[in-house]
């Protein structure tokens, strides 16, 4: 089993939808968590951290699950520029030092 | 002008090959990271450094090597270059922060390389 798991997608949206992605992960000592955004053929780069009373930036709406282990992504009114892959990624203790495990993404391509 | 710059941006070399990428960061951070990247898989581990003397291997680690020249400059090596090391390489760095809980990485454009 991998140690974080996200649907692939892609996920088709047209501009104006909301859109929620889903991440599980598989190590309950998992101390924190976030979302990367990597856009096609670039490096991935930090979109929001996850907390667990839930946060919102703008349109963007991240929850955290303890209990279920489980991470959600909420963009609201997607504009064409949201298209990207979304990483769900966890921040957790290993052989000393606190390591982040990255998901594979979460495709989504908006379009008008 | 970009913070963590990777070179070269794009390889093609042949099985069997010494190839070295290498890293260089202007943020100041003391830790280091090498990742690869392959389709359908999520970013993963090569090897990692605290600081300059401090030098530890990521999970696959196998004909990998590194080396840590100054603060701001990480190299990684493949000593016999082989297909299955076709991927995009990341370098990513990170500031050492009190209690260590809160790790964002920032990453180099990354390095498209092809083994024949």
């Amino acid at each position: 089993r991998k140690e974080v798991e996200q649907d692939p997608g892609p996920f088709n949206v047209p501009e104006g939808a909301t859109v929620a992605f889903n991440c599980t992960y598989s190590n309950s000592a998992s101390q924190s968590f976030f979302w990367y955004r990597q856009d096609c053929r670039k490096e991935p780069k930090l979109l929001m951290s996850v907390y667990s009373s839930g946060n919102e930036d703008g349109r963007f709406t991240a929850q955290l699950n303890r209990a279920s282990q489980y991470i959600s992504l909420l963009i609201r009114d997607s504009k064409l520029s949201d298209s990207a892959t979304y990483l769900c990624v966890v921040n957790m203790l290993s052989g000393g030092y606190n390591k982040l495990i990255f998901g594979a993404g979460t495709r989504l391509a908006v379009h008008p | 002008d970009a913070d963590v710059t990777q070179t070269p941006r794009n390889r093609i070399t042949k099985t069997g090959k010494r190839i070295m990428l290498e890293c260089s960061q202007t943020k100041g951070h003391d830790r280091m990271y090498w990742y690869r990247q392959d389709p359908g898989l999520g970013l993963r581990l090569i090897y990692y450094s605290f600081d300059v003397k401090d030098i530890n291997k990521g999970e696959i680690s196998d004909g990998y090597s590194v080396s840590r020249q100054a603060q701001a400059k990480f190299s990684l090596s493949l000593e016999s270059a082989i297909p299955n090391q076709t991927a995009l390489y990341f370098c990513a760095t990170s500031d050492t922060l009190a209690g260590d809980s809160y790790n964002e990485q920032f990453f180099g454009p990354g390095t498209r390389l092809t083994v024949l």
